[in-house]
């Protein structure tokens, strides 16, 4: 069965530190490989995506994901967070070609202390 | 270019009673998805509509149900509705090539 797993549930940093959240993916064939972050009251906004090429993709705000088909995995990243980070992310996958159905993860809490 | 809107933001309604959620999609994109989110269950695949067909299917009850027009608008019935149904209905629009949008969704509360 398709699936989406997230490892954080909650986190929580300081302003400037690093920041890493991992996904892994369970799916047949060739997918593709979303995060979306949602801040609170506001709607799903799209991060970054990875459809095909270079793993190594690059978002909005700073945020970059690395994709490792060899691990199925999508692990969000930033060098250096910023209170206003403070929201939750959630990892998507699709079949390559339709992105009209995602498959979410649980989602990851980010909380940043300024 | 205009996102994805939704109407309504807000919804109470009666257990037992049917609602209709609508959704208006980016110009241009002809797929439209629609999701339930919950504190429980997180972002659950409701259906996928595409040029007025239902391309894909999550795994709910038949009481739910979708529509989409030939202007992409697209609808979401709910029969007999079930506290359990208190939700976030989202909705999104995308296009080969892209990522999905998501509108900000209809906040349904069954009592």
């Amino acid at each position: 069965a398709q699936s989406v797993s997230q490892h954080n549930h909650h986190v929580i940093l300081s302003e400037a530190a690093s920041l890493e959240l991992g996904c892994n993916y369970s799916y047949g064939g060739t997918v593709n490989l979303f995060w979306y972050v949602q801040y609170p009251g506001q709607h799903l906004q799209l991060l970054l995506k990875y459809f095909s090429g270079d793993p190594l993709v690059k978002g909005i705000k700073g945020f970059e994901a690395e994709f490792i088909k060899s691990k199925f995995s999508f692990n969000l990243r930033k060098p250096s967070v910023q209170w206003s980070d403070t929201a939750e992310y959630f990892c998507a996958a699709s079949h390559s070609g339709n992105t009209g159905k995602l498959i979410f993860g649980q989602g990851t809490t980010l909380q940043v202390k300024p | 270019k205009a996102g994805v809107t939704q109407t309504p933001r807000y919804l109470i309604k009666t257990r037992g009673q049917q609602v209709t959620l609508s959704c208006s999609p980016i110009s241009g994109h002809r797929s439209v998805s629609w999701y339930q989110q919950t504190p429980g269950q997180g972002l659950q695949f409701l259906f996928e509509y595409f040029s007025e067909t239902q391309r894909n299917k999550g795994n709910f009850p038949g009481r739910f149900s979708g529509r989409q027009f030939s202007n992409s608008r697209s609808e979401m019935n709910v029969s007999t509705l079930e506290l359990g149904d208190s939700a976030l209905y989202l909705c999104a629009s995308s296009q080969q090539g892209e990522g999905a949008f998501f509108g900000q969704g209809t906040r349904l509360t069954v009592v």
